[in-house]
């Protein structure tokens, strides 16, 4: 099946500094890529939709300005958590859909990455 | 806007024993619906998913679910499980029209199944 990578795995900061994710897709190319959050005993939450090449969408109430989205190319996309804060602390998952013409693409999950800003 | 309610936090069974976890979800649209797994820090793998079609539902690991319109549920069941399938279950739905792609997450279930 399609494999989808995060790095790092788990990253420790302190306050104030940025923070960069990394998401690829090794074995298929990702037209479109999806960052989720995830709290501890909670649901994931969409955080943005990215499509290579363009702009990301952010979801409601998600500061476009604080976690800065690149997906520049079919394989990459990074999510920048900027001056991280303890509030920032979580779990980031991203998922990739591959590029296809169906009317269904499944998305494909990384690892995700736990983030603890001190 | 969809949501999707998983009625059960946490679901102990003996090995061996069938497993019913429950997924209740609402949408003013038609949807897909979706049961991942997550086993200990790991992704989510999908389980299996309804587009459309038969109600019933086969999925990976002897994994089936029912999708239910008129009580809009998606629950899934294992009539033996294994040591190997704790792990946390989240049901998911999305539009199927619309091109919307989010994916709409329950709260998630943690299976655990003890010998």
């Amino acid at each position: 099946g399609a494999v989808v990578s995060q790095h790092p795995s788990w990253v420790i900061c302190k306050s104030g500094t940025s923070v960069k994710i990394e998401c690829r897709s090794l074995d298929f190319q990702a037209t479109t890529m999806f960052w989720y959050r995830q709290f501890p005993k909670q649901s994931l939450m969409l955080m943005a939709t990215s499509n290579e090449g363009s702009k990301a969408t952010y979801e409601q109430g998600v500061e476009k300005d604080k976690f800065l989205i690149n997906h520049a190319s079919l394989t990459l996309s990074t999510l920048t958590v900027t001056s991280a804060h303890p509030e920032d602390s979580s779990f980031y998952i991203c998922s990739a859909r591959a590029r296809g013409g169906s009317s269904y693409n499944e998305q494909f999950f990384g690892p995700g990455t736990r983030l603890t800003v001190l | 806007a969809q949501s999707v309610t998983q009625l059960d936090s946490q679901v102990p069974v003996f090995e061996e024993a069938p497993v019913e976890l429950r997924c209740n979800y609402s949408s003013s649209v038609s949807v897909y619906l979706f049961w991942y797994v997550q086993y200990p820090n790991q992704g989510l793998q999908l389980l299996l998913k309804y587009l459309s079609g038969s109600t019933l539902v086969k999925g990976i690991n002897g994994f089936e679910a029912e999708f239910n319109k008129s009580q809009t549920s998606f629950h899934l069941r294992k009539p033996s499980v294994h040591i190997s399938d704790t792990a946390e279950y989240f049901c998911a739905v999305r539009e199927s029209q619309g091109g919307s792609e989010k994916l709409v997450f329950g709260k998630g279930t943690k299976l655990t199944v003890n010998p």
